[in-house]
């Protein structure tokens, strides 16, 4: 199995130019999520998507659209990239539902913006 | 899960010897806790959780305690390793609740002196 996977691992973009982030899991787990992490931050959840069909906002979702495409892919979208988007992004997917909400992460996506 | 203290930020200790990080949250409702670790350029990896009803779990040389009564956590490694050195998190969430997503600390550098 190869867990979650996220591409691309790395992209640069300039002020106002968009972009999707993609990330797949084989795990068949229902719930899936999109964090990003800075420097000195811990990670803070963006979006997050409980179950297929269904998407809502986590701490910081300004800026972003996601896309729960299918059970195993949940994609990110940045409509016009500023650079306080700057970060590393992470993907994960997980069993939730008391008492557990146990996730496991991708290798992350390292995104500049100019 | 709304707020994760987590100290220190960098803990320097020599190899064999024990390596202990905190964290406090502040939600009540919080009953699931798992800890994270971070090698550098890659994604953050389960290492251990607890659950609300248990006050110690051990997985070899880790181990995890909780006090919900003082709303805090505490990450344990004996005999550390060279390849302990990483950036651990905290987390936590209120598993059976309505919003998703684990809350972060802010991390903190392991590193074991050789």
């Amino acid at each position: 199995n190869a867990g979650v996977t996220q591409t691309p691992k790395f992209q640069v973009l300039k002020t106002g130019q968009s972009m999707t982030l993609q990330c797949a899991q084989d795990m068949n787990h229902n719930s899936m999520y999109w964090y990003r992490q800075d420097p000195g931050m811990g990670l803070r959840l963006i979006y997050y998507s409980a179950s297929e069909g269904t998407t809502d906002k986590g701490e910081v979702p300004n800026g972003y659209n996601v896309s729960r495409l299918n059970k195993r892919e949940f994609s990110l979208r940045l409509e016009s990239a500023a650079p306080s988007q700057t970060s590393v992004y992470f993907c994960a997917s997980g069993r939730r539902g008391p008492p557990t909400n146990e996730q496991f992460f991708g290798p992350g996506t390292r995104l500049t913006v100019l | 899960g709304e707020n994760v203290e987590q100290h220190p930020s960098t803990l320097s200790v020599q190899e064999g010897d024990s390596a202990v990080i905190k964290c406090t949250y502040s939600d009540s409702a919080s009953n699931y806790f798992p800890w994270y670790k971070q090698e550098l350029g890659k994604g953050p990896q389960l290492i251990i959780d607890i659950r609300s009803n248990v006050g110690e779990k051990k997985d070899q040389r880790i181990a995890v305690t909780l006090n919900k009564t003082a709303k805090h956590f505490s990450l344990h490694i004996t005999e550390t390793q060279p390849e302990d050195s990483a950036v651990y998190f905290c987390a936590e969430c209120n598993s059976g609740g309505g919003a998703d997503g684990l809350t972060f600390g802010k991390g903190t550098h392991l590193i074991i002196q050789p």
